[in-house]
């Protein structure tokens, strides 16, 4: 069963920051990555998959990046709409802990 | 665009059975798609609970799986969840999603459409 580590679990930040969260993997999984954003009340929304490949519609601020066990989500300059929950999620396959535990990026 | 509704009970008892099911509009619930169901406990992250295909064939969460139930109504173009033995651990946002089941190229995707959510609280 793959388990998946996320940190860190709550970031501060300011508008205009350059923001890093990581995720990783317990064993292999190639680029079978994919990071979500979710605002309070809301549905996650694919944000990256693939581990670098960003999703149609959303900003070129975002990126990912990694292969094997070890990948980032990076958003370049922070915006107030970006002020939300992360997650990570494995698809390589079946597990108890796909998605990563969450980073909540705050003022 | 792809839109999914999730409806059922908003309580269930301890011990008892969270039923559950999911109304998918613009796609067709016979197409190359898994159909998955996530839910997420109030305030803490998220948890796979299992896909199912249209031809029956599923994918479940381990630690669930004993528990676990899914199935599709063609006719009426929606997926269902049923839950067993439910306690106040079971309390979450139950969302339902979708993940290609094969492009051409490859097996492996994300969930890339969910439905926006409700909320099953378990409690006599």
């Amino acid at each position: 069963d793959i388990q998946m580590t996320q940190s860190p679990s709550t970031l501060s930040a300011s508008v205009g920051d350059r923001v890093t969260i990581t995720c990783r993997a317990s064993q292999t999984i190639n680029n079978w990555l994919a990071w979500y954003q979710q605002k309070p009340g809301r549905a996650p929304n694919l944000l990256i998959y693939k581990a670098s490949t960003l999703e149609s519609g959303v900003p070129s601020r975002f990126s990912g990046s990694g292969f094997g066990t070890e990948f980032t989500l990076t958003i370049s300059s922070l915006q107030p709409d970006d002020f939300a929950t992360y997650y990570c999620l494995q698809y390589e396959s079946d597990s108890s802990e796909a998605f990563g535990g969450g980073t909540r990026v705050e003022i | 665009q792809v839109q999914m509704q999730e409806s059922g009970p908003g309580l269930v008892k301890p011990s008892g059975t969270l039923s559950l099911t999911c109304t998918v509009y613009g796609d067709s619930i016979t197409s190359s798609k898994w159909w998955s169901w996530i839910r997420q406990p109030p305030g803490k992250g998220l948890e796979w609970i299992g896909d199912i295909y249209h031809s029956g064939g599923t994918n479940n969460n381990p630690s669930l799986k004993r528990r676990v139930t899914m199935s599709v109504d063609k006719s009426k173009n929606e997926f269902s969840l049923k839950l067993t033995s439910v306690t106040a651990a079971d309390t979450a946002i139950y969302f339902c999603a979708r993940r290609i089941f094969y492009d051409g190229t490859t097996y492996y995707h994300p969930f890339d459409s969910w439905g926006q959510g409700t909320l099953v609280t378990v409690s006599s």
